[in-house]
């Protein structure tokens, strides 16, 4: 099974607002990523978690969180956020960080108002 | 830095058609390199992937794609396309070696497939 799992497919935010975006595997797998993509343009890496700890922060601005409590599960934490944050936010996961393939999920769609 | 360009932007095909996307990377070195498709608002699926070995690499949904060092290049080829084809293509590197960057996919701005019944 090479699922990753992405919770809620569609978001929906006031700037003031503090929400979580969810991202599962079950793969066994000990890096998992954060991409940003918006409209017409490829993906943006924006986070790298390996074996659970923060590995490369892509200078994101703080309104972005990232947590990972365990092996298998990656949150982002949303807090005043800005309109132009509205993208698709991917999450990928791979058996370790480097050479191996990333395999993403379906993206949550994000919408800030 | 690395850097990937994807020439095409939008291609048109015919079904039945065969198909090139082209695909031209900058890097100091050899790195790994993907090809990844993406249907409206969904996530990318990895189609084939270039670390090492036979430069000529084969795929799922009928793909290939060759690795020419010369040339810098990685192009994904298909003899014969279906409608169900039709998608966003993206390209992608990732260095082999470690440090800060180690994991780091770069993305080419993609190529949109059109296909003509």
């Amino acid at each position: 099974d090479t699922e990753v799992t992405q919770t809620p497919k569609h978001l929906v935010m006031g700037m003031t607002n503090k929400k979580s975006l969810k991202c599962e595997q079950h793969m066994g797998h000990r890096a998992m990523y954060w991409y940003k993509q918006k409209a017409k343009k490829p993906p943006e890496l924006m986070f790298v978690y390996s074996y659970e700890k923060l590995s490369i922060n892509e200078s994101v601005p703080s309104r972005f969180s990232p947590e990972c409590p365990n092996s298998s599960l990656l949150n982002l934490h949303l807090h005043a956020l800005q309109p132009e944050d509205s993208a698709l936010y991917l999450c990928a996961s791979s058996p370790g960080q480097g050479r191996d393939t990333q395999y993403f999920g379906p993206g949550t769609r994000l919408t800030v108002l | 830095a690395q850097s990937v360009t994807q020439p095409d932007i939008h291609i048109t095909v015919s079904e039945g058609a065969s198909l090139e996307l082209r695909c031209n990377y900058s890097y100091g070195a050899t790195p790994y390199l993907f090809w990844y498709v993406q249907s409206p608002g969904q996530g990318l699926q990895l189609l084939l992937k270039y670390f090492s070995g036979d430069t000529l690499v084969q795929g799922i949904k009928g793909f290939e794609a060759e690795f020419k060092r010369s040339q810098s290049s990685f192009n994904l080829r298909k003899p014969s396309v279906h409608w169900s084809d039709a998608a966003e293509y993206f390209c992608a590197v990732g260095p082999r070696a470690g440090g800060t960057s180690y994991g780091k996919l770069t993305f080419g701005q993609g190529t949109i497939l059109t296909v003509h019944p």
